[in-house]
């Protein structure tokens, strides 16, 4: 089944320990999305890729950093997490940029908890 | 600024008949989706509206306004299983999607 995989589920990280965190996909989508989700709080942008083309959103801050080395794969790098970086981080796909639904397909998300 | 707006929490009793109200103020139109999302797992999409009026689907039916800048998202024969947030999401003239915080759903036996 076609899919969008993230990896680890479940990541512990220490307080200013870099973490990297995964996304594959199946689906042959063009854009990738990396969101930050907190308890009962919306998914909040960080970062998306049309393609190649790399767009950070003006309020993601610099220590988090992303690569999409193929069109399937994105890694989001967080380079010191602090205490307030524990949150859900999903992945999504989409096939464009906004025409038509162009719905966002989301992975099952991974779990940071920075101790 | 842009703004969704979501009730925080909601609750029904299963098998029942409920709607979630969403009211949104952005910058342009393009779209607004319903996602569910059961918790700690991630949004799984539900519908999409661009025109105005209903759309239906199976027991889950989304309404859109574009003049009154509001949607609804009606759930029918209401099952356990429908508990979760449900998350009403609009895209802007930018095609960015602008999210509300969700509306916690909980169904009562």
């Amino acid at each position: 089944d076609a899919m969008v995989i993230q990896n680890p589920r479940y990541q512990v990280t220490q307080f200013g320990k870099p973490v990297t965190l995964s996304c594959s996909q199946t689906l042959n989508h063009n854009v990738m999305y990396w969101y930050q989700q907190k308890s009962s709080q919306a998914p909040k942008l960080l970062f998306h890729y049309y393609d190649k083309d790399f767009n950070n959103e003006a309020d993601t801050p610099d220590n988090f950093q992303s690569r999409r080395p193929n069109t399937s794969f994105c890694f989001l790098d967080i380079r010191s997490p602090g205490l307030g970086d524990a949150a859900m981080y999903l992945c999504a796909t989409s096939t464009t940029a906004g025409t038509g639904p162009d719905t966002q397909y989301f992975g099952p998300g991974t779990r940071l908890t920075v101790l | 600024g842009q703004n969704i707006d979501q009730p925080t929490e909601m609750t029904a009793t299963e098998g029942a008949i409920v709607q979630i109200n969403c009211t949104y103020q952005t910058s342009g139109f393009n779209g607004l989706f319903w996602y569910q999302q059961h918790a700690g797992e991630a949004p799984t999409f539900l519908s999409y509206n661009v025109l105005d009026g209903l759309e239906e689907k199976g027991r889950f039916s989304s309404f859109l306004s574009r003049s009154k800048g509001y949607s609804y998202l009606l759930l029918k024969e209401l099952q356990m299983k429908d508990s979760a947030s449900y998350l009403c999401a609009v895209r802007d003239s930018n095609y960015q999607l602008i999210w509300g915080a969700g509306t916690k759903l909980i169904i009562k036996p």
